[in-house]
């Protein structure tokens, strides 16, 4: 399975501190993915970066791409208590499959 | 704009009884659909995805089963319900052949009791 594992899997921080998430995947692949879940939700795409991009901005995130380590970390800078959620890493299987696989997940919270 | 409902959002149902869950999607065609799984404070699971009309890729072999009767369309159901169906259910949808973002449905909490 070319599942992505994140870690650690629970991480809590104050506001204003920055919090980093890593994702480690098993095979090649095109592109990743980060996604976010507020608590009973659906999961809302963060970020996208291609497996020719090292690294990729959006605001207060950060996604870094090393796929000789087959890693990758999101970064949220000066965190609030609104990016309280769980945190998803999500890879394409190699090939021509349209299968999406997400990882197990960081679950973040960020004290007032 | 695209849009994707998925109803119940709730659900309780005795263990032995059927299943079904709807997902649809407004404003695409022919979109890559999906069905996932969250156990509580858990990961997604992939259950089932669709590339097109009747085309469903199995990936876990369970008590569940799918079917997309219409483009925009996707069902997922059990004949018959055992506790360990309980969880959140969540559809997806994403375009095809593009491997961009999937957009997901707001799930269905379902507690087989």
């Amino acid at each position: 399975s070319q599942q992505g594992e994140e870690d650690p899997q629970a991480l809590s921080i104050q506001e204003g501190e920055n919090a980093t998430m890593n994702c480690s995947y098993k095979t090649s692949i095109n592109n990743l993915q980060w996604y976010r879940q507020n608590s009973g939700r659906g999961l809302v795409h963060l970020i996208l970066i291609r497996s020719n991009e090292r690294e990729k901005h959006s605001g207060r995130l950060r996604v870094t791409l090393d796929t000789s380590k087959k890693s990758s970390s999101l970064l949220i800078t000066a965190s609030r208590a609104a990016d309280t959620a769980s945190y998803f890493c999500a890879t394409d299987a190699p090939g021509g499959s349209e299968k999406l696989v997400f990882g197990k997940g960081t679950k973040l919270t960020v004290n007032p | 704009s695209q849009t994707i409902h998925q109803w119940p959002a709730t659900l309780v149902q005795p263990v032995g009884s059927p299943l079904s869950l709807e997902c649809t999607v407004e404003g695409t065609s022919n979109p890559n659909l999906y069905w996932y799984r969250q156990a509580a404070g858990r990961g997604l699971q992939l259950l089932f995805y669709s590339v097109g009309i009747g085309q469903i890729s199995s990936e876990v072999p369970q008590n569940l089963s799918a079917s997309r009767p219409q483009d925009r369309q996707f069902i997922l159901s059990s004949k018959k319900l055992l506790l360990s169906d309980s969880g959140f259910y969540l559809c997806a949808w994403r375009e095809t052949g593009r491997r961009t973002e999937a957009f997901f449905g707001q799930g269905t909490r379902l507690t087989v009791v």
